[in-house]
């Protein structure tokens, strides 16, 4: 079975611009969820899609806005980039169910976001 | 507001030696992640914890978690190189929602 892919894996982008970024999930899974790892704020979570559906937000501005298609698939946006904004951008899938019994989550390989 | 608190954030230790990370968690979970990231690597998954007691094993890491004491370990015997990455705990929130600790870098040296 396919593992969770990313594309681009890099990417260099300047202040101002805008950047998309694409994950596809393992088949059969139905949510994603993306992060934003930087070294001073660690791993923190962007929000979740299921569905087609934003399911769950984090705390961050609304220059950070996702999508998700009905094949699962999902991008996600930055737009009037900033210097912090440089970071390792994950994604993650699960099969997505509402019980909090079991939700495993696999990891993509990552975008690599610089922003000069 | 969940919280999550690992220590410590870096631990350089000799092979051969036994060590125990810790994560601390502010809210009730019923469920607890260990992830491994190597250097530029993604985060590859390690243990899923989803009982009070519950303690998995994998080759020298050994997770355990108490959910009434909102704490989970990562015991790790006889260190060998190969081991030296970050290790982060996370804890399950709404749906699929993982709040993440600070990491641990370990450092396994000869």
């Amino acid at each position: 079975k396919a593992g969770v892919t990313q594309t681009p894996r890099y990417l260099i982008k300047t202040r101002g611009q805008q950047v998309t970024l694409s994950c596809s999930p393992i088949s059969g899974h139905r949510s994603v969820s993306w992060y934003q790892q930087t070294p001073g704020q660690g791993l923190q979570f962007l929000f979740e899609y299921f569905s087609e559906t934003q399911r769950n937000k984090g705390n961050f501005p609304g220059r950070f806005s996702g999508r998700q298609f009905s094949n699962s698939r999902s991008e996600m946006n930055v737009s009037t980039l900033e210097l912090g904004d440089s970071a390792l951008y994950l994604c993650a899938s699960s099969l997505g169910a509402t019980s909090s019994s079991y939700n495993e989550q696999f990891f993509g390989p990552g975008t690599r976001l610089t922003v000069l | 507001e969940l919280k999550v608190e690992q220590n410590p954030l870096f631990l350089s230790m000799q092979e051969g030696k036994n060590y125990t990370i810790y994560c601390n968690y502010s809210t009730t979970s019923d469920r607890l992640y260990w992830y491994r990231q190597d250097p530029g690597k993604s985060l590859e998954s390690l243990f899923v914890l989803l009982s009070n007691g519950a303690v998995k094993q994998e080759g020298r890491l050994m997770a355990s978690l108490d959910t009434k004491a909102r704490l989970s370990t990562l015991h790790i015997t006889a260190a060998v190189h190969d081991l030296s990455a970050t290790y982060f705990c996370a804890v399950g929130g709404t749906a699929s929602k993982l709040t993440f600790g600070t990491g641990t870098r370990l450092q396994v040296t000869l």
